[in-house]
Parts: structure tokens; sequence; C-alpha cells
């Protein structure tokens, strides 16, 4: 069965350092997304894309965040200056449309540890 | 501004008791009501969506209804497991909206 994949399954990283989280959605799907989890917390939504351009993005998904689809099955999650706040558990979602009713599904995560 | 609450935040049960798990949801206007199943330390495995046209859905031993006015999901399991022990979490999707909005989870034990 197809399913989204992400590297690396953990990250540790020293704050002021920039982060590039990586993701491969399933292969015929054109939504993609980023959640994220702080420990303990709810998931938040982060961002989505279609046809290469952001689609939403919530109030999170500050100057310091930003998103790409280098080629054509990558999708990724740049930080550019981690802080300690931004460790969290990082997902990545995709849907095969938006229809209204398409389920996304959702990688593994990465857990990225800010210090 | 939606906000999503899922009710009991814990359950422990014994094996073979059927369940179920609440989910409300403050504003009507929603495209669609996912359930997941989340183990500890791992991703997000989706278990049924409903549409905002339908009232439940089905897969195995699952039966998710919605009531879209009254702003309400229920997650019902039959003869529970220990296989089932894991955090289950709702999202709902609003309407002209990309998102899904979780609530913050109901964790389930089952034990023998």
């Amino acid at each position: 069965e197809p399913e989204v994949t992400q590297t690396p399954s953990h990250q540790v990283t020293q704050m002021g350092q920039e982060v590039i989280l990586r993701c491969v959605p399933i292969s015929n799907h054109l939504y993609f997304y980023w959640y994220r989890q702080i420990l303990g917390q709810k998931v938040e939504f982060l961002v989505s894309f279609y046809n290469n351009e952001i689609s939403e993005k919530s109030e999170i998904f500050d100057d310091q965040f930003s998103v790409e689809r280098p080629d054509g099955s990558n999708f990724t999650l740049k930080i550019r200056s981690t802080k300690l706040e931004d460790s969290a558990m990082y997902f990545c979602a995709s849907s095969e449309t938006l229809a209204g009713q398409e389920t996304q599904y959702f990688g593994p995560g990465t857990r990225l540890l800010v210090l | 501004k939606q906000e999503v609450t899922q009710i009991p935040a814990a359950l422990s049960v014994p094996e073979g008791e059927n369940l179920v798990l609440n989910c409300s949801f403050t504003d009507s206007a929603i495209y669609n009501l996912q359930w997941f199943r989340q183990d500890p330390g791992k991703g997000l495995t989706s278990l049924l969506l409903i549409q905002s046209s339908q009232r439940e859905q089905t897969s195995g031993r699952l039966n998710a209804s919605l009531d879209k006015s009254s702003g309400r999901s229920t997650l019902y399991i039959a003869a529970s497991q220990p296989g089932d022990s894991a955090t289950y979490l709702c999202a709902v999707r609003p309407g002209n909206t990309d998102k899904l909005i979780f609530g913050t989870g109901t964790r389930l034990q089952v034990f023998p």
C-alpha cells in the first residue's frame, strides 16, 4: 500500500541553525501539507501546497519557514533559523485531490529537537 | 474559530468491551471529519473519513457517526483488543479551507 515517507526520523540541531525536513508524498497525490505536534499538545496545521505554490498557511508559518517541491517526488520544509520552541514532531501529509472529501494520509513524522 | 474537543481524555478498559469515543466541534460548517490512530512516538494512521453529507462510516470493528448539526462525532470500537491501545484523534476540515483541525485525543488502553 502506498505511504508517505519522511526523513530523517529524528534530527537534533543547535538553536539558530537551518534544518530541512524531507517528505515523499504518495505518488499520484497533488496536495501536500505540513503539520506539527509539540509534545503533549494538539497536532497543528502549518501549510498546504498545490501546483507548486502555497495554498494556505497558518500564523505559525512565518518567514522562518518555507516549503518547496524541488523535483517530482520530494516535498521539503525548511526552517531557516531554528528556535527552542520549534522542537516538535513534524508530519507531512498528502491527499489525492482537494474536493472536500479526500482523506489526508500522514507520514511517520520527523522528531526535531532544538538545543 | 473552530474548536475540537475529545472526551474522555483517557480510557482504560478490559479486553472484549465495546466502547465509544466522543468528539465535538464548535462550527458545523465542515467538509469532513477524520478519525486517526496515533501510537506512541509514531505517525497518524487514518481510520475513517466521514463526509459532511454522511451519517456514518464503518471499517471492520470501527464505526464512526457524524451529527453535523449538533457538532458531534463518535467512534465506536467493538470487541476491543489490546492491539487497539493507542491515542485516537479526531480532526475536522472546515469549509473553504485545506487544513485539518485536531482534537487533543483520547488515550485508550485495553488490558488483557
